[in-house]
């Protein structure tokens, strides 16, 4: 069973470019989670989204970014007109229930390797 | 806006207990405790969660004081492998019924040889 799958793991963009990252959650998990990490800061939420539904967008920029998690295929967070300012590691997570909090395997979040995202 | 507070960094010598602790004055009385850790470069991990009483696992024991405000994670014997930032962690309402977890800065552990 394998765990949550970004890719690309790596990826460079010119000023202006698109950016797709894609994250395949763990087999039967339908709520995704993305997170953005600034070199050397913390992870920051920034959407999170229930089978083709945005759940919670509130950390995600207005403008240039959108994410996405169809009925079939991974979850996609496109980035348009990439700026410096984006490059970052980002990273997905799933889990197969919203996260209710009891004392269970399925109230934790699997992260994947993350999808690093230089601008040049 | 985490709800925690953590040290910004601890040592531990290889080998030794790394005991690692966070303020949550402001949980309330349904709100878990998560802990999560991040070694350079990779995904997160997750570690273990509780609600009140003390909790152990293959990878480490949570200790929650009675009032709740506060909470230790314990590596009982520390490894070079487990040094990391550790993530204290209480979940945040994310519209209707949905939580999400955010990350706050997180405590640096270092074990050193």
């Amino acid at each position: 069973n394998a765990g949550v799958m970004q890719n690309p793991r790596h990826l460079v963009r010119r000023r202006g470019q698109e950016a797709r990252l894609r994250c395949s959650p763990v087999k039967g998990h339908s709520h995704v989670y993305w997170y953005r990490q600034l070199p050397e800061e913390g992870l920051k939420f920034m959407v999170y989204l229930q089978k083709e539904n945005i759940i919670d967008e509130s950390g995600m920029p207005k403008e240039r970014f959108s994410a996405e998690f169809p009925k079939e295929g991974p979850s996609i967070l496109r980035i348009q007109q990439v700026v410096r300012g984006d490059s970052a590691a980002y990273f997905c997570a799933s889990s197969p229930y919203a996260l209710t909090g009891e004392r269970s395997g399925a109230n934790v979040l699997t992260f994947g390797a993350g999808s690093r995202l230089t601008v040049l | 806006d985490a709800k925690t507070t953590q040290p910004t960094s601890m040592d531990c010598a290889e080998g030794r207990a790394a005991n690692l602790p966070c303020n949550h004055s402001t949980i309330s009385g349904n709100e878990y405790v998560y802990w999560y850790r991040q070694i350079h470069s990779q995904g997160p991990q997750y570690i273990i969660h509780g609600l009140k009483n003390n909790e152990t696992n293959e990878m480490a024991s949570l200790i929650i004081t009675e009032d709740r405000k506060s909470s230790t994670l314990i590596l009982p014997h520390a490894t070079l492998r487990d040094t990391a930032v550790y993530y204290c962690i209480v979940r945040v309402e994310s519209g209707g019924s949905n939580y999400k977890l955010t990350f706050g800065k997180g405590t640096l552990l270092t074990v050193n040889p």
